[in-house]
């Protein structure tokens, strides 16, 4: 079975780092683009960052481009997302997502994990 | 960025009926579309892609339509595990975009 599995969410004081994972399995890895969503309280879904098969093409949201790093391990299945300088409005549950192809600019996502949970709050 | 504008925001129906939920897109995004369901605490769940074309394992009663900037989500005959918040995306331009949602609601 298709499966992500978020981890590394928890509470952090405002201008911390934190480190999300995203492990995969049930495919071929490194065949596909990721992407990360985030989802703020009571809120819409926002598109935070992609990364493509290779790890070579790195896209990010205006709203944490210099403070968010996406990267990806294909030897361990697994996508990373490294969040810094957070504050109160980086607060949300964070979804990984497949992207149906290898390139990072398809934009269309079609197995998403089901969440790590970031709460920024001194 | 192409801005996603649903209506309507909510909408309150009852089993049996069928439902339709509009998204329209600030600029032509041909058929470059995509529709997810998400129920309270769950992740979003692919429904559609490419304005039209139903994910595995979707059941009959969802269609898609449209192609430019207006398009449709159908639910032909609402079921109970149909409620939920639905959301479109476009994915033709950087960056991608969602609607704000349209929460169909139990009546």
């Amino acid at each position: 079975q298709v499966h992500l599995v978020e981890s590394g969410g928890g509470v952090v004081q405002p201008g911390m780092s934190l480190r999300l994972s995203c492990t995969a399995s049930g495919f071929t890895f490194n065949n596909y683009a990721f992407h990360w969503v985030r989802q703020a309280p009571g809120k819409g879904l926002e598109w935070v960052a992609d990364i493509s098969f290779d790890g070579l093409l790195k896209y990010y949201a205006k709203s944490v481009k210099g403070r968010f790093t996406i990267s990806r391990d294909n030897s361990e299945n697994t996508v990373y997302l490294q969040l810094s300088s957070l504050t109160a409005d980086d607060t949300a549950i964070y979804y990984c997502a497949r992207d149906e192809s290898a390139a990072a600019d398809y934009y269309s996502m079609d197995v998403w994990g089901k969440g790590t949970t970031v709460i920024v709050s001194s | 960025d192409i801005q996603m504008t649903q209506s309507p925001s909510s909408v309150s129906a009852s089993v049996g009926d069928k439902v339709t939920i509009t998204c329209r897109a600030s600029q032509d995004i041909k058929t470059w579309l995509a529709w997810y369901q998400q129920k309270p605490g769950k992740a979003p769940k692919p429904l559609i892609y490419v304005a039209s074309n139903l994910r595995s394992g979707v059941p009959s009663r969802f269609s898609g339509s449209g192609s430019g900037t207006d398009f449709t989500l159908t639910i032909s005959s609402l079921q109970p595990e149909d409620f939920a918040t639905y959301y479109c995306q476009q994915s033709t331009s950087f960056p991608p975009t969602f609607g704000q949602g349209t929460k169909v609601e139990i009546k």
